[in-house]
């Protein structure tokens, strides 16, 4: 079945540094692949999305392009801030449903 | 409201207890979810409702677990006799879409069940 694998967390970084969330997936097809973010305290909410290879989504400074070729969808940001210490979650859409990876829990420290 | 709503937000009970879990969707979505999320497990699939059917009960992980909409708008997931396996945190989405699958989903804060 459809499933979303991501890289085990917490990820520790100052404040400046250059993130990577790394993500593959496994479904049949070409799915819509999604980033979701949950901030402390808050519900998860959309951040960016990707719905055919080569396409690139981009939000609030994170960017993560659909490679068909490695089944990957990697979150990238140049230069991380202390507001986006969460966890994330990466998820591709299924036949009836998002299926989402494990999460990755984001620290950044001033 | 503005957003989704739940409720409790923590819940502990005694092991072999019922609980009810409370889900307000946002007004005039159609689609609603449930997903469980464990430490280390990620996001769980419970349930999809459409209006106030379940076309996709797939993901409840027994029969102890139910769950019902009424009016097409609030939710309740139902954990009978329940065990310490199922302490998580129950999240609740909803979305406007009438047909196929939602892609962007919004989330309320859930509820965090802990089972002594």
């Amino acid at each position: 079945g459809d499933s979303v694998t991501q890289m085990e967390g917490p990820v520790t970084l100052s404040e400046e540094a250059f993130l990577t969330i790394n993500c593959t997936y496994t479904a049949t097809g070409y799915p819509s692949l999604f980033w979701y973010v949950q901030y402390p305290g808050e519900g998860l909410q959309l951040l960016l999305k990707a719905t055919k290879a080569d396409d690139k989504g981009s939000n609030k400074g994170f960017e993560a392009t659909y490679r068909k070729e490695t089944t990957s969808f990697h979150l990238e940001k140049g230069s991380v801030q202390v507001s986006d210490s969460a966890v994330y979650f990466c998820a591709l859409r299924g036949p009836d449903k998002l299926v989402f990876g494990a999460g990755t829990i984001l620290r950044v420290k001033s | 409201g503005a957003g989704v709503s739940q409720s409790p937000s923590n819940k502990v009970t005694e092991k072999g207890k019922d609980v009810e879990l409370r889900c307000d969707p946002i007004s005039g979505h159609t689609a609603l979810y449930w997903y469980r999320q464990s430490l280390g497990q990620g996001l769980e699939f419970l349930i999809y409702f459409q209006g106030n059917s379940a076309p996709d009960k797939s993901g409840l992980p027994s029969d102890r677990f139910s769950a019902e909409r009424t009016g097409g708008s609030v939710s309740t997931l139902t954990i009978q006799r329940t065990q310490q396996e199922d302490s998580a945190v129950y999240l609740c989405a909803s979305s406007t879409t009438t047909g196929g699958v939602a892609e962007k989903l919004f989330f309320g804060s859930g509820t965090q069940l802990s089972v002594l």
